[in-house]
């Protein structure tokens, strides 16, 4: 079965700084899909940026780009210049032949 | 556009309970799944609906927990009867279709507290 872990469950970062969450997950499957979602208190998930398997070219949104290594079947992302608003749950989460799997979660503060 | 809504945003109810949960996904997607999220965990999920019909629900605690979407609209998970595990966030997601190349969006989630 596919697993995503998440190893950092909590991480802090100083206004305008840039943070990395780790994530790495495990999949025998070759086509797939890769993705950051934030939560923040108010629950609703939101999506942060993708990556799917096929493309070796790292995705970017705006502060936000992955670094995403297939062979070591990891998946960080980069938050740069980071803001207050950033502060949040961030979720990585895998999907391929099966339903959505997501890690367990960091909790990211941003510190003024 | 309006996004996924859910009701109610919060229940608390004793074990032995029933409760239910309603969603109403974006207009147009005929995919919708239901989530349960465990406090200090990542969403699992528990049923994911095509229309009108259920394409998953492996995840699903079938003894307690069903689900509906007759119209292939609206949607509601129901539990019956409660136990404290139940404890959670319960997120309603949808998406234009299935597959794993089109994104899912989520609603605000109800938090269910079992006492």
């Amino acid at each position: 079965a596919q697993t995503v872990t998440q190893s950092q469950p909590e991480m802090s970062v100083q206004e305008a700084e840039t943070v990395t969450l780790s994530c790495t997950y495990d999949t025998s499957e070759s086509d797939y899909y890769l993705f950051w979602y934030k939560q923040p208190p108010s629950r609703q998930m939101i999506l942060v940026i993708r990556q799917e398997a096929y493309k070796q070219q790292n995705a970017t949104e705006n502060r936000f780009s992955v670094n995403f290594q297939k062979a070591a079947k990891s998946f960080s992302l980069k938050i740069s210049d980071s803001q207050l608003g950033d502060a949040a749950m961030y979720f990585c989460a895998y999907t391929g032949n099966t339903p959505l799997v997501f890690g367990k979660g960091t909790r990211l503060s941003v510190i003024a | 556009e309006a996004g996924v809504a859910q009701s109610p945003r919060y229940k608390i109810i004793e074990k032995r309970q029933s409760v239910a949960f309603w969603c109403n996904p974006i207009s147009g997607h005929a995919t919708l799944y239901w989530y349960q999220q465990i406090l200090g965990q990542g969403p699992k999920l528990l049923i994911q609906f095509q229309n009108n019909g259920v394409v998953d629900d492996s995840q699903l605690p079938k003894d307690r927990f069903s689900a509906e979407r007759l119209k292939g609209v609206d949607s509601t998970l129901k539990i019956q009867p409660a136990k404290l595990e139940d404890s959670a966030v319960y997120l309603c997601a949808s998406s234009l279709t299935s597959g794993i190349s089109y994104e899912q969006y989520f609603g605000p989630g109800t938090r269910l507290t079992v006492t």
